[in-house]
């Protein structure tokens, strides 16, 4: 079993349309996270989330959306989709910070926005 | 300044060749990642250390905290291991917060 799954695996769609990008985990772990991967495979933290709970909110557009229905889930949401948001997105999660367990990715969600 | 700096960005090897990776960060860390990203884009954490050394097969990762600088090793090193290398500092204080170094970008020859 995957531990960490996103669809879709591959997005493209027009400018302005809304579009949602699911994940899963099935790891009994209480965090997870949206990073974003640019062009330039520079990657960055967008959102993290705790049991339910937002915990960090990186500076990124309210066009962007996260929902965590329970704490196996984190779906991100994009409203009014432009071009700069054509980018890897990747789901993560990981057991509290401190137990010396380490972080799982989902295999990325590849966004073209044409 | 990116707060997590990697070197060299690009590092072509031919098969067997002994292969460091460096990682210096200024911010104030609880942990340190190596992530490996394949072609196709999954990434694997490979490490997560918080001091000293650590060893899985091939690979070899250290943290020395006091110069906030953290290495890579890859020995006898494989046309498979060809993938980018990725250090990311594991904030101290926030959930998780995981600040990243640009890659390296390793390629391996036969």
């Amino acid at each position: 079993d995957t531990a960490v799954s996103q669809t879709p695996k591959y997005l493209v769609t027009q400018m302005g349309n809304d579009k949602s990008i699911k994940c899963e985990q099935n790891l009994g772990h209480d965090t997870m996270y949206w990073y974003k991967q640019d062009s330039k495979k520079f990657l960055k933290i967008m959102f993290s989330y705790n049991n339910k709970e937002l915990i960090i909110n990186e500076t990124v557009p309210n066009r962007f959306s996260p929902k965590s229905p329970d704490k196996a889930h984190l779906n991100l949401h994009i409203n009014s989709l432009e071009l700069g948001d054509s980018a890897v997105y990747f789901c993560a999660s990981s057991p509290p910070t401190g137990t010396g367990n380490t972080i799982y990715f989902g295999e990325g969600s590849w966004l073209t926005v044409v | 300044k990116n707060e997590v700096e990697q070197s060299p960005q690009n590092l072509t090897a031919q098969e067997g060749e002994f292969i460091t990776i460096n990682c210096s960060y200024s911010v104030g860390i609880s942990a340190l990642h190596w992530l490996q990203q394949h072609p196709g884009g999954g990434i694997v954490s490979l490490f997560m250390l918080s001091s000293g050394k650590k060893k899985h097969g091939r690979l070899i990762a250290t943290i020395n905290i006091q110069e906030k600088h953290s290495s890579l090793h890859i020995t006898a090193s494989h046309p498979r291991d060809s993938a980018v290398y990725i250090c990311a500092a594991l904030g101290g204080t926030s959930y998780g917060k995981l600040t990243f170094g640009q890659g390296t970008i390793l390629t391996v020859h036969p």
